[in-house]
């Protein structure tokens, strides 16, 4: 596609649910990444992903937060059990190449996912 | 720990300005330093990358700097018009190949 997508857009479910987000990213992207981004907490990283595995899954804030791509494509991040600390905006990015080959591209972010926890 | 700081939190300025908006990092083990832009409710969208090798980046009206030993960068905007307005980020990718933050300066160009 022309650009990263994620989906959904909005996502408003009660405490104690599980949701799952979904992000596309652009086309021969080998780098995927996972950003929260919170009112007073600024961005913060939660996942990076070159091909299927996940080298650095350090930012997970807790076991509750899962996250999987498939085919080198496609991403979806888990939350189990949601809490109202959960509401924030996800963010997925994408870039051509991982690691320190990457050092010159710059990562496309999709426009997120705000999760709203009641 | 990287920490990354941007100042100031938020500017105002009316239209046809110059303004420079500061990001500062305490370690400088990175592969580059990039300037984002946020719209309410979007994403964000890259406007300059700097490697670290390199010292300064242009694009149109933007041009940022890097001080990779003082650990100093800034995004000069020149003549500055209402559609600048939005958040400005600055991120830093470190040796884990991770895009680590600044909170953000939010602009606003008034007419």
């Amino acid at each position: 596609g022309a650009g990263v997508s994620q989906s959904p857009s909005n996502k408003v479910t009660e405490k104690g649910k599980d949701v799952e987000l979904r992000c596309d990213p652009i086309s021969g992207h080998t780098a995927l990444y996972w950003y929260r981004q919170s009112l007073g907490q600024g961005l913060e990283f939660l996942i990076y992903f070159q091909g299927n595995s996940a080298p650095d899954k350090s930012g997970l804030p807790s076991d509750r937060f899962s996250a999987e791509r498939t085919g080198g494509s496609v991403s979806t991040l888990t939350i189990q059990r949601t809490q109202q600390e959960d509401s924030a905006v996800y963010l997925c990015a994408s870039s051509p190449i991982p690691g320190q080959q990457n050092s010159n591209q710059p990562q496309h972010f999709g426009d997120g996912t705000r999760l709203s926890i009641l | 720990k990287q920490e990354v700081t941007q100042i100031p939190a938020a500017l105002s300025v009316p239209e046809g300005e110059n303004l420079v908006l500061n990001c500062s990092f305490t370690d400088s083990a990175i592969y580059n330093l990039q300037w984002f832009r946020q719209d309410p409710g979007k994403g964000l969208t890259s406007l300059l990358l700097i490697q670290s090798s390199q010292r300064e980046q242009t694009s149109g009206r933007l041009n940022a700097s890097l001080d990779k030993s003082s650990g100093r960068s800034t995004l000069y905007i020149a003549a500055s018009q209402p559609g600048d307005s939005a958040t400005y980020l600055c991120a830093v990718l470190n040796s884990s190949y991770k895009l680590i933050f600044g909170s953000g300066t939010r602009l606003l160009v008034r007419p």
